[in-house]
C-alpha cells in the first residue's frame, strides 16, 4: 500500500497567514493526489483534484502543486472559515490511502 | 443538487452483520463509480470499498476483505455496503461518496456504525 505522510499533524496560524502543508508519498503517485477540507461533524469537502486542479466554487487562495511524491497545499492570506482539518489522498493505486491530516487551529 | 444519504447503521455485538445503504440523486448515478469511506471516531479517512458503474470493477482495503461486500442497484439509485463478522476496530462514521476518477467529489453526512458488547 501507499503511505501517505502529511506535515504538520498540527499548524497554529493567524488570520491573513500565509500556510502550507506537506504530503509525500511512499512512491511515485505522479499527479493522482486530492486535497479535502473537513470540519467538525461535517463531511470532508474536496478542494483540489490531480494535485493542483481547484475545484468549482473553491476559493482562489487555495492552490496545490507538486507530483511523483512530494506535494503541498498552499492558503495564501487565511480566512476564519478556514481553519478546519485538511486531508490528501492518493489515487494512483489500490487501495486509495489518506494523509493522517493536518488540523489548522488557532494561534 | 448532488445528494447522498445514507441509512442502516447502528449498534450491533462483535460477530454481527449490518447492511449499509446509500440512495443517491440528483446525477446519472449508473455512470459514477462509487465508494464508501470511514472515519472512526476522532481518527481520520479510510477507504473502504470501491465499485464501478456497472458493479465490474471492485476493490477493498485489506482489512475487511472477506468480511464486507459493495453492491449496487443502478435502477434504485442506491449503493449498499453488507457488513458481516463485525469487529470494534469497525466502528466508525461510513460514509458513500461518488468517486468519478479515485478522488470523491460529493461525500453524504454519514452513517455511525458502532460495534460493542
Amino acid at each position: 500500500d501507499i503511505q501517505m505522510t502529511q506535515s504538520p499533524s498540527t499548524l497554529s496560524a493567524s488570520v491573513r497567514d500565509r500556510v502550507t502543508i506537506t504530503c509525500r508519498a511512499s512512491q511515485s503517485i505522479s499527479r493522482w493526489l486530492a486535497w479535502y477540507q473537513q470540519k467538525p461533524g461535517k463531511a470532508p469537502n474536496l478542494l483540489i483534484s490531480d494535485a493542483s486542479r481547484l475545484e468549482s466554487g473553491v476559493p482562489s487562495r487555495f492552490s496545490g502543486s507538486g507530483s511523483g511524491t512530494e506535494f503541498t497545499l498552499t492558503i495564501s492570506s487565511l480566512q476564519p472559515d478556514d481553519f478546519a482539518t485538511y486531508y490528501c489522498q492518493q489515487y494512483n493505486s489500490y487501495p486509495y490511502t489518506f494523509g493522517q491530516g493536518t488540523k489548522l487551529e488557532f494561534k | 443538487q448532488v445528494q447522498l444519504v445514507e441509512s442502516g447503521g447502528g449498534l450491533v455485538k462483535p460477530g454481527g452483520s449490518l447492511r449499509l445503504s446509500c440512495v443517491a440523486s440528483g446525477f446519472a448515478f449508473s455512470d459514477y463509480y462509487m465508494g464508501w469511506i470511514r472515519q472512526a471516531p476522532g481518527k481520520g479517512l479510510e477507504w473502504v470499498s470501491y465499485i464501478d458503474g456497472t458493479a465490474t470493477i471492485i476493490y477493498y482495503t485489506d482489512s475487511i476483505k472477506g468480511r464486507f461486500t459493495i453492491s449496487r442497484d443502478n435502477a434504485k439509485n442506491s449503493l449498499y455496503l453488507q457488513m458481516n463478522s463485525l469487529r470494534a476496530e469497525d466502528t466508525a462514521v461510513y460514509s458513500c461518496a461518488r468517486a468519478p476518477r479515485g478522488f470523491s467529489d460529493y461525500w453524504g453526512q454519514g452513517t455511525l456504525v458502532t460495534v460493542s458488547s
